[in-house]
């Protein structure tokens, strides 16, 4: 079974410029989620996806960031201006929820450098 | 606030010694919990879960974890460590009265195991 996938794997880009990130989680999957994680720190939850509905976008800063997962497969995260301190790497997963809820696949990320 | 705690920034143990990586929980019922490891520029992969149940869950890769709920405590174990078992370990906890079922991550581990 393919896992989930994530592209580009490394990004850099200047302050105020714009960036996507696309993720292909894996087939079958309804939910799908991205979340952030800063160098030293967890993954914190940006925004989460069930088919194509938005189910938690609570701590997703809608000033400069969206997402959207057309037709309930892929899904596209754009920041749009990027600032110093979106520098992290942007893992994606899926799962089976809320069938099987409990088990989340992670891609292996895009780390992202804001200079 | 829901939260997870991981004590320890880094856990160091010679091979072939038992290991243990802390993580305490601060959730409101009965919560479901997680252990999720990451190696160098991969993505997180899952270990083991406590959902309900014997309060000894075994995981991946031998690895097991013990859920005492009158210490809001679910640390991982391994008996006999390996130098393959170097990575990053995040405890996660999810809410269990959150229908999203999202992933509250602590802080995350560092696990060395010396040769």
């Amino acid at each position: 079974e393919a896992g989930v996938a994530q592209s580009p794997r490394y990004k850099i880009i200047e302050k105020r410029q714009s960036v996507a990130f696309w993720c292909n989680p894996i087939s079958g999957h309804a939910t799908l989620y991205w979340y952030q994680q800063i160098l030293g720190q967890g993954p914190k939850l940006l925004i989460q996806f069930q088919n194509n509905g938005v189910v938690d976008d609570s701590q997703l800063p809608k000033d400069r960031f969206s997402a959207e997962r057309l037709k309930g497969v892929d899904s596209t995260l754009k920041i749009q201006p990027a600032k110093l301190e979106d520098s992290a790497v942007y893992l994606c997963a899926s799962s089976l929820a809320p069938d099987r809820p409990y088990e989340q696949y992670f891609g292996p990320g895009t780390r992202l450098t804001v200079t | 606030a829901q939260s997870v705690a991981q004590p320890e920034d880094q856990v160091k143990v010679a091979e072939g010694n038992p290991l243990t990586v802390k993580c305490t929980y601060s959730v409101s019922g009965n919560p479901y919990l997680f252990w999720y490891v990451q190696y160098p520029n991969r993505g997180l992969q899952f270990l083991l879960k406590y959902i309900t149940g014997d309060n000894l869950v075994k995981g991946s890769y031998g690895f097991e974890a013990e859920f005492n709920k009158s210490q809001t405590s679910f640390h991982l174990k391994k008996p006999s460590a390996l130098v393959s078992d170097s990575a990053l370990y995040f405890c996660a906890v999810s809410p269990p009265m959150d229908s999203s079922y999202k992933l509250i991550f602590g802080s995350g581990t560092r696990l060395l195991v010396r040769p």
